[in-house]
C-alpha cells in the first residue's frame, strides 16, 4: 500500500512555511524522506524510525506520528534551494520502500 | 567517479531492439536496486540485490531482465518492449538490505528510456 502524500504541489515565496504530510493505512517501522530536483537523482535527506524522535537538518525537520501513521517534514523560511519534488518511502519492516507519488516544490523569489 | 553512476542517460529503442541500462556505485554498498519512475506515479521497486543476490523481483515482466555480476555493477537487460516502459529508471545502492531497517538508498540520476 502506497503512503498518501499532500498536499500534491506547493507553491511558495522564499522565506515562507511549508508542511508535507505523509500517511499510510499500514503500521510503519520508518519513513523516509527524498527530495529530487529536475533531472537530478533523488536525494536523502532523513530517516525517521519508529520510536524515534523529531529529526532536523537546519531548517528542514520532520515528526513522525505512530498513532496516526504520519510522517510531516516542515520547511521553514524556505530558500529557492528548497525546489523539487519530494518524496517520503515508508518501511512496513520488509525493507523495502514503497514511495508515494510526490509533491512539487515551487520557490518563487 | 563517486556515488552511482547510470549510462546511457537517455536510450530511444525500438519494440524489436535489445539494451542494456548500466549502473555502478562507488560507494562500497553490498545492496543494490532497479526503481522505475512513470510521470504522475510512484516510484516502483523493481528489482533488489543483496551481496549479488537477487532478493527481489516485484512482478516484473520477463522483458525486463536484470544481471548484477558483482556488487558494484547492476545491469538492466531491455527486449522487445512495450511503448508503456518508456519511462525514467533509477539506480540505488544501500549499505545493506534486511536488519535494522535502516537501508537509506543513494540514487543515480537515472536512464530516461523511450520505447518508440
Amino acid at each position: 500500500q502506497q503512503p498518501v502524500q499532500s498536499p500534491q504541489a506547493v507553491i511558495l515565496r522564499e522565506g515562507e512555511d511549508a508542511v508535507i504530510n505523509c500517511s499510510s493505512s499500514k503500521a510503519l517501522y520508518s519513513v523516509h524522506w527524498y527530495r529530487q530536483k529536475h533531472g537530478e537523482a533523488p536525494v536523502f535527506l532523513m530517516i525517521l524510525l519508529k520510536g524515534g524522535e523529531q529529526k532536523g537538518h537546519d531548517k528542514i525537520s520532520a515528526s513522525f506520528n505512530e498513532k496516526k501513521q504520519q510522517s510531516s517534514l516542515y520547511l521553514t523560511a524556505s530558500q529557492l534551494s528548497y525546489s523539487g519534488t519530494y518524496f517520503c518511502g515508508t518501511d512496513f519492516g520488509n525493507e523495502k520502500l514503497t514511495f508515494g507519488t510526490g509533491t512539487r516544490l515551487t520557490i518563487i523569489p | 567517479e563517486t556515488g552511482v553512476t547510470q549510462t546511457p542517460r537517455h536510450l530511444v529503442m525500438g519494440m524489436t531492439n535489445k539494451k542494456s541500462l548500466k549502473c555502478e556505485q562507488h560507494l562500497g554498498h553490498n545492496a543494490m536496486y532497479w526503481y522505475k519512475q512513470s510521470a504522475k506515479k510512484p516510484l516502483e521497486l523493481m528489482f533488489v540485490y543483496s551481496l549479488e543476490e537477487r532478493v527481489e523481483n516485484n512482478s516484473v515482466p520477463s522483458r525486463f531482465s536484470p544481471e548484477c555480476p558483482n556488487s558494484s555493477h547492476l545491469f538492466l537487460h531491455l527486449h522487445t518492449l512495450q511503448p508503456e516502459d518508456s519511462a525514467l529508471y533509477l539506480c540505488a545502492s544501500s549499505q545493506g538490505f534486511g536488519g535494522s531497517g535502516a537501508n537509506v538508498l543513494t540514487f543515480g540520476a537515472g536512464s530516461r528510456l523511450t520505447v518508440l
